[in-house]
């Protein structure tokens, strides 16, 4: 089956500097990419995914790299806020087939961004 | 849209009794899943359903848990003789599954199961 190494799990940055976080998945057939935040006693919340026929995505201040060669994929949060501060997922799943739809997830970043 | 719900949100109970959890998915979402989530990991899936067909289970679904999503709406994960390695949050998350983006789940706040 799938497996998700994510990478670091703490993560601690000054306000306005950038914070990466790093995925590499197991499955080449894996073809969708999730990034999750998760805050405390809550669900996670997806905030921004990628497809593997795409190479970059960004959203505002948040962005996704996937290199489906080497098999891994990576979230970019620039001019980090405090309230960016929470635990992030990655995850990878199966799209376009009828059985798809789980997904694997990385074991979590804590990130904390200091004033 | 009210977005996934969950209840209850917190449960403790004694080890050997039965537990029963309630997940409302998204208005129309066609695909339902369980995870389980565990402290300091990420959610790990336990089954999911199309409409209210249960096509996946994972191994880590005992025979003492069991999932049904009866009309293809709500569904319910009952836990049966809770053991203390149980305790978790249960997360619940739904896909529409038939239109773009049908693999986005959505999860809910999740239930957060304690076994004494």
């Amino acid at each position: 089956g799938e497996n998700v190494e994510q990478h670091p799990s703490t993560l601690s940055v000054q306000e306005g500097d950038s914070a990466v976080i790093k995925c590499t998945y197991s499955d080449s057939a894996s073809n969708y990419f999730p990034w999750y935040k998760q805050e405390l006693g809550k669900g996670p919340q997806l905030i921004i995914d990628i497809r593997s026929n795409v190479g970059e995505k960004k959203d505002q201040r948040i962005a996704v790299t996937l290199n489906k060669t080497a098999k891994h994929f990576s979230l970019h949060i620039t001019e980090t806020q405090p309230e960016d501060s929470a635990v992030y997922f990655c995850a990878a799943s199966l799209r376009g087939n009828t059985n798809a739809g789980k997904s694997t997830f990385g074991d979590g970043t804590t990130l904390t961004v200091k004033p | 849209d009210t977005g996934v719900s969950q209840n209850p949100r917190h449960k403790i109970t004694k080890r050997g009794q039965n537990v029963t959890f309630r997940c409302d998915p998204i208005s129309e979402h066609n695909r339902l899943y369980w995870y389980r989530q565990t402290l300091g990991q990420g959610p790990e899936f336990l089954t999911y359903f199309q409409n209210e067909a249960q096509l996946e289970k994972s191994r880590l679904l005992s025979d003492r848990f069991s999932a049904e999503r009866p009309k293809g709406s709500f569904s319910t994960l009952e836990i049966q003789r809770t053991e203390q390695g149980d305790s978790a949050m249960y997360l619940c998350a739904s896909s529409t599954g038939t239109h773009r983006p049908k693999e986005t789940q959505y999860f809910g706040p999740g239930t957060r199961l304690l076994v004494l």
